[in-house]
């Protein structure tokens, strides 16, 4: 079974800098890896997703992720948040194609001015 | 642009009595989920069904029951709700043109138990 860990539940970040968020995954074979935004009091929101290929994908909103299967990882990046990234964001891995979604822990993002 | 509504957004609740939560998407997608997510933002898979059949049932207690009537709803009944179950309960889809793996996510229903 997969599992999915991002160790930092909480991360303060100034608006203009750089932001990293991350995950690492556990699963034996090929991993499909997601990010999700959660703004407050809303659903899920697909940031990007990793199909086997290319390890550097580029999502909404100027994020991107990079997948290493030699550190079991998926970080999240953005060169420059806005107040708007103010969120909970959420790693996610479907095990293969199996569509059973497991979710890390999530990280809250607080960007001050 | 929300294309899995759910209802109600709110619901507040006494122990006991029995809820039920409403979703529908209007995808096309052929496959359609319960995720819990508890105060802590923790989430977790309940059911998921595919074309009406049940094809995901996590450990959940025997109070929750998943019911559809057709391929674009999921209903979620809980009898005799329990404190634990105040939560906020998320409904999704995805489609096999997918992999079934990018799932689609609706507002969530936010439940409080009295």
């Amino acid at each position: 079974a997969q599992s999915v860990t991002q160790p930092d539940a909480r991360v303060t970040v100034s608006e203009g800098a750089s932001l990293q968020l991350r995950c690492k995954y556990s699963y034996f074979g090929t991993p499909y890896l997601f990010w999700y935004v959660q703004y407050p009091r809303q659903g899920l929101q697909l940031l990007l997703k990793y199909y086997p290929g290319d390890p550097v994908v580029q999502g909404v909103n100027g994020f991107e992720a990079e997948f290493s299967k030699s550190n079991s990882s998926f970080h999240l990046r953005k060169a420059s948040v806005h107040w708007s990234d103010w969120a909970v964001y959420f790693c996610g891995d479907t095990g293969g194609l199996s569509g059973k979604l497991t979710f890390g822990e999530g990280t809250q993002v607080t960007v001050i001015s | 642009e929300t294309a899995v509504f759910q209802t109600p957004n709110y619901h507040v609740t006494q122990v006991g009595n029995e809820v039920s939560f409403n979703c529908k998407q209007t995808l096309g997608h052929d496959t359609m989920y319960w995720y819990k997510q508890d105060s802590k933002k923790l989430l977790k898979i309940m059911f998921s069904y595919n074309n009406k059949q049940l094809i995901v049932n996590e450990t959940v207690p025997r109070r929750f029951s998943p019911q559809s009537s057709d391929k674009a709803h999921l209903n979620l009944r809980i009898k005799s709700v329990e404190p634990e179950d105040s939560a906020v309960y998320l409904c999704a889809s995805s489609s096999p043109g997918l992999g079934y793996a990018e799932q689609f996510f609706g507002p969530g229903t936010r439940l409080t138990v009295l």
